[in-house]
């Protein structure tokens, strides 16, 4: 099965800086990139997510990069606040249709204010 | 826009007690719906996928009939935690996805568990 991983682990952001987290991928297959955010004791949301033959993917201060070769995806958030503080996941999936994903080993990003 | 309903939304019980957890799709119809765990802390790990009309796909080291799952409408999955013990206490979420194409998976609020 797909082997997810997240980097860093935790992070720390002084509020208004960006913050980056790494997902690195072992399904060659994989064709579907997306980012999930879990606030304490809530549901993952979706926030951004992006597709196999797309490089990059914005909307507003969140956007996330692809790198199909070296088989991993990044999330970048910029200007930071601190309602952006939360877990993020990674679930990169290799047939869109079939919904079993696999989730990353989660972020914890702290945004300091 | 699609929802998923999750009920209900926190359990107490004693050990030994069997807890059911009920997943609904509110506005369409859900041939599969997938059943995760999660424990504090964790990543969300996938239990089972259930699928309407049909036996449920268990992952590897889920016990199938400790978690039993049935899928008798295509709005409705039900998750059974049967004889439940204290190492079960954890977050349980359930999602499923509109069939149409490109249609992204739907969580629900999420059970959180906890046996005495």
């Amino acid at each position: 099965g797909e082997n997810v991983e997240q980097h860093p682990s935790t992070l720390s952001v002084q509020e208004g800086d960006s913050a980056v987290i790494k997902c690195t991928y072992s399904d060659s297959a994989s064709n579907y990139f997306p980012w999930y955010k879990q606030e304490l004791g809530k549901r993952p949301q979706l926030i951004i997510d992006i597709r196999s033959n797309v490089g990059e993917k914005k909307d507003q201060r969140i956007a996330v990069t692809l790198n199909k070769t070296a088989k991993h995806f990044s999330l970048h958030i910029t200007e930071t606040q601190p309602e952006d503080s939360a877990v993020y996941f990674c679930a990169p999936l290799s047939n869109f249709g079939n919904e079993k994903l696999t989730f990353g080993t989660g972020t914890r990003l702290t945004i300091i204010p | 826009g699609a929802v998923v309903s999750q009920h209900p939304s926190w359990v107490i019980c004693k050990s030994g007690t069997s807890v059911k957890i009920e997943c609904r799709s509110l506005d369409f119809q859900a041939t599969t719906m997938f059943w995760y765990r999660q424990f504090p802390k964790q990543s969300l790990m996938l239990m089972a996928t259930s699928n309407e009309g049909s036996k449920a796909t268990y992952e590897q080291g889920v016990e199938k009939d400790k978690f039993l799952i049935n899928h008798a409408s295509l709005t409705l999955s039900t998750l059974t935690v049967t004889s439940a013990h204290p190492e079960d206490s954890s977050f349980y979420i359930c999602s499923a996805r509109q069939p149409v194409a490109d249609q992204p998976q739907h969580f629900g609020d999420g059970t959180r568990l906890s046996i005495l």
